[in-house]
C-alpha cells in the first residue's frame, strides 16, 4: 500500500467557512496532484506540482488553492467553502522518472469526502 | 481529443463467474494504459500497467489486454469475489508532456452477489 495520507476522511461544514485538506506522502515524490471526483465520474485534475514551491491548475477550474513548502506535504485550501464544492478530494503523488515503466505511476491517498452544507 | 471510455458502466455477476471490462481510448502520443481499482470511499490502487508493446499484463485473477492498433483495452476478471465489488478505472498516460498527463475513464462499476 502507497504512503500517502489524506487528512480528514470526511469532513462536514457550513457555508463560507474556511477549510484545509491535508495531504503527505512519505514516498520522496517530486510531483503531486489533486483531484476532483463526483459519483460515477471521471477525476479531474484540479492542481498539480513539480516540486517544492511549484504550483500550477489543473484542467478543471476550482476556487480552491495549494501549496508546496515541503516535498512531502500539499495541502489544499478554500477560503470559502461553498456547496458547490461538495465532492471527494483526492491527492496523489508520482516520481515521474521519464522513460522508465514507473513514469506516471501515480500513487492515491484514501480521499476526503467533503459535504457543505 | 483525448478521451477514455469505458463499458459497460455497470455490471452485476454472481460469486464465482468470470467477467470482462473494456476500455477504448483516443489519447495520443500514447504511453502506457492502466488499470486501476476503486472501492468506495477510497482512492483508486494500481492493478496493472502496460506499454505500448505489451498485449497481456496478468495481476492475480486480473488479466488485462492492450491493441494499441485499435486503441482498446479490456480487464478479465477470473473467478469472481465479493470483495472485487468496486469500481475498475481505466487511465491513459500520454508522453507528450513533462507532467505525465493521465486520462481517467468514468470506471465500471462491478458488483458481485454471493
Amino acid at each position: 500500500e502507497a504512503d500517502i495520507y489524506q487528512t480528514p476522511r470526511y469532513l462536514v461544514i457550513g457555508t463560507g467557512k474556511k477549510i484545509t485538506l491535508e495531504c503527505s506522502q512519505t514516498m520522496g515524490h517530486d510531483k503531486m496532484y489533486w483531484y476532483q471526483q463526483d459519483p460515477g465520474m471521471e477525476l479531474h485534475l484540479i492542481h498539480y506540482s513539480y516540486g517544492v514551491n511549484s504550483t500550477e491548475k489543473g484542467d478543471l477550474s476550482s476556487e480552491s488553492t495549494v501549496s508546496r513548502i515541503r516535498t512531502e506535504h500539499f495541502p489544499l485550501t478554500l477560503e470559502s467553502a461553498r456547496p458547490s464544492h461538495t465532492s471527494q478530494y483526492l491527492c496523489a503523488s508520482s516520481d515521474g522518472l521519464a522513460g522508465a515503466p514507473s513514469y506516471n505511476e501515480q500513487f492515491f491517498g484514501p480521499g476526503t469526502r467533503l459535504t457543505v452544507l | 481529443k483525448n478521451q477514455v471510455e469505458q463499458s459497460p458502466q455497470s455490471l452485476i455477476i454472481l460469486e464465482g463467474k468470470n467477467c470482462t471490462l473494456q476500455c477504448n481510448y483516443t489519447v495520443s502520443p500514447f504511453s502506457n494504459l492502466r488499470w486501476y481499482k476503486q472501492d468506495t470511499g477510497r482512492g483508486p490502487v494500481s492493478l496493472t500497467i502496460m506499454t505500448f508493446s505489451e498485449n497481456t499484463k496478468s495481476n492475480g485473477r486480473y488479466t488485462a489486454t492492450l491493441d494499441a492498433d485499435t486503441k482498446q483495452s479490456s480487464l478479465h476478471i477470473t473467478a469472481s469475489q465479493l470483495s472485487d465489488s468496486a469500481s475498475y478505472i481505466c487511465v491513459v498516460s500520454d508522453r507528450g508532456s513533462t507532467l505525465g498527463r493521465l486520462y481517467f475513464g468514468r470506471g465500471t462499476q462491478l458488483t458481485v452477489w454471493p
